[in-house]
């Protein structure tokens, strides 16, 4: 079936650096891809929707130029975070939904643990 | 806006139990329904879904039905087993207007425990 590989599982990182986590979707092509953030004991999160070959549409309070979304295929969409905090430090996970069916459900990614130091 | 709302963990049952897990939600239109479960170590997994009113959900013993008249989607399995440990979590679908897709609203999550 459909699958949608997301790297790194877990990335630890220095406060003021950069992280890039990549989804991509292994067997299928996707124009849009979802960004979710997930706190602990917190509901999924959507943060930006990510379009192939435009920019990503960003959900209210999420800031752009923190989060950078490239979706420059129909299988690879990109989240970076930039000059990460602490307070950055959460479970990140994508979904994508294969264009060949109307019917299709999203699919997920394994999830991004980040912990920024 | 829409939302979702279930019921808080961790819920924690002897194998065979009943196993019932409230979601009920907010939404304008007539949204799709779904549970989704992500099993330790893994990613998230559709486990059923409903697309209109009165629809019933099934996959793997888990039901829920799709009830407007209470706005809820209530998750049920008559005799869970070890293997279904894992987080359940209630979600909405609503098309996204910008991007003509669905975007969608989940609730927190519970984490269930089911004990030999």
């Amino acid at each position: 079936g459909a699958v949608v590989s997301q790297h790194p599982s877990r990335v630890i990182c220095k406060s003021g650096t950069s992280v890039k986590i990549e989804c991509r979707s292994l067997d299928f092509q996707a124009t849009t891809m979802f960004w979710y953030r997930q706190f602990p004991k917190q509901s999924l999160m959507l943060m930006a929707t990510s379009n192939e070959g435009s920019k990503a549409t960003y959900e209210q309070g999420v800031e752009k130029d923190k989060f950078l979304i490239n979706h420059a295929s129909l299988t690879l969409s990109t989240l970076t975070v930039t000059s990460a905090h602490p307070e950055d430090s959460s479970f990140y996970i994508c979904s994508a939904r294969d264009l060949r069916w109307d019917n299709s459900p999203l699919h997920f990614g394994n999830g991004t643990r980040l912990t920024v130091t | 806006g829409n939302s979702v709302t279930q019921m808080e963990g961790p819920v924690t049952l002897s194998e065979e139990a009943f196993l019932t897990i409230n979601c009920t939600y907010t939404a304008t239109g007539y949204p799709s329904l779904f549970w989704y479960v992500q099993y330790p170590g893994e990613g998230l997994q559709l486990l059923l879904k409903a697309t209109k009113a009165d629809d019933k959900g099934s996959n793997k013993g888990f039901e829920a039905t799709y009830r407007k008249e209470t706005t809820s989607f209530h998750l049920e399995k008559g005799s869970v087993q070890v293997s279904d440990s894992a987080v359940y979590f209630c979600a909405l679908s609503a098309l996204y207007s910008g991007a003509g897709s669905y975007q969608l609203t989940f609730g927190k999550g519970t984490k269930l425990s089911v004990i030999p």
